[in-house]
């Protein structure tokens, strides 16, 4: 199975809205509502922030959005501030297991 | 809840390595847990999963036959194996809970990471 696919990067000032996409096939991301997305600061362990496409775990800044069309799972970062910026990593399920993204940096400039 | 992994390892090629990941604070058969893989500079990538009530054990095809994961329920501790160490297994590895019991939905619970270092 093949990772999912991220733009490598994306970028935005402080307030505006990004949105970072994650890309994969009607066998895994357009198969089954399994989306779910990281957050991984440097040297730290990757954090939940959106599960089943659009569901935040609590504790999640509400700044955080997921959604879904087709094979493309997407990921919305609204307002965004100067501690949004890490790797991000979508996964999906896929035939008894899991496929993670190729990740994302995000850059607040 | 928290999963609490063993300490940093060097090994080298072709030795066997056990680490492990102890789970508390909530019931460790009723929830999955994950291993996942990171590799110097690289992504995550998702291993394998087991499920402690009855080892019910799933692993991705990447790492099918590379690793072998485990569990004793008797002491609350998941176990990830290599029994030939290559250097290409160089790589810090995280245990990790889904939110639910389901094993396909979001990692919640992440372990510290045990950073595995093999070299001759």
């Amino acid at each position: 199975q093949s990772a999912l696919t991220q733009p490598a990067s994306v970028s935005g000032s402080p307030g505006q809205s990004i949105t970072i996409s994650c890309t994969g096939t009607s066998s895994d991301v357009g198969a089954y509502n399994y989306v779910s997305w990281y957050q991984q600061h440097p040297g730290k362990a990757p954090k939940l922030m959106i599960y089943d496409v659009s569901d935040r775990p609590s504790g999640v800044s509400d700044r955080f959005s997921g959604s879904k069309s087709g094979n493309t799972a997407s990921l919305t970062i609204s307002g965004l501030q100067a501690e949004d910026e890490a790797d991000y990593y979508c996964s999906s399920y896929t035939s008894s297991s899991t496929v993670f993204g190729t990740g994302t940096k995000v850059t607040v400039l | 809840v928290q999963l609490v992994q063993s300490g940093a390892e060097v090994k080298k090629p072709g030795e066997s390595l056990k680490i492990s990941c102890e789970g508390s604070g909530y019931s460790f058969t009723t929830y999955w847990i994950a291993w996942v893989r990171q590799m110097p500079g690289k992504g995550l990538e998702w291993m394998g999963i087991i499920y402690p009530g009855d080892s019910d054990t799933r692993y991705s095809p990447s790492f099918q036959g590379q690793v072998t994961i485990s569990a004793d329920k008797s002491i609350t501790t998941a176990y990830l194996h290599w029994s030939s160490l290559k250097a290409t297994d160089t790589a810090m590895y995280y245990c990790a809970r889904p939110i639910s019991n389901s094993p396909w939905g979001g990692i919640d619970y992440w372990g510290q990471g045990t950073l595995v270092t093999v070299s001759s």
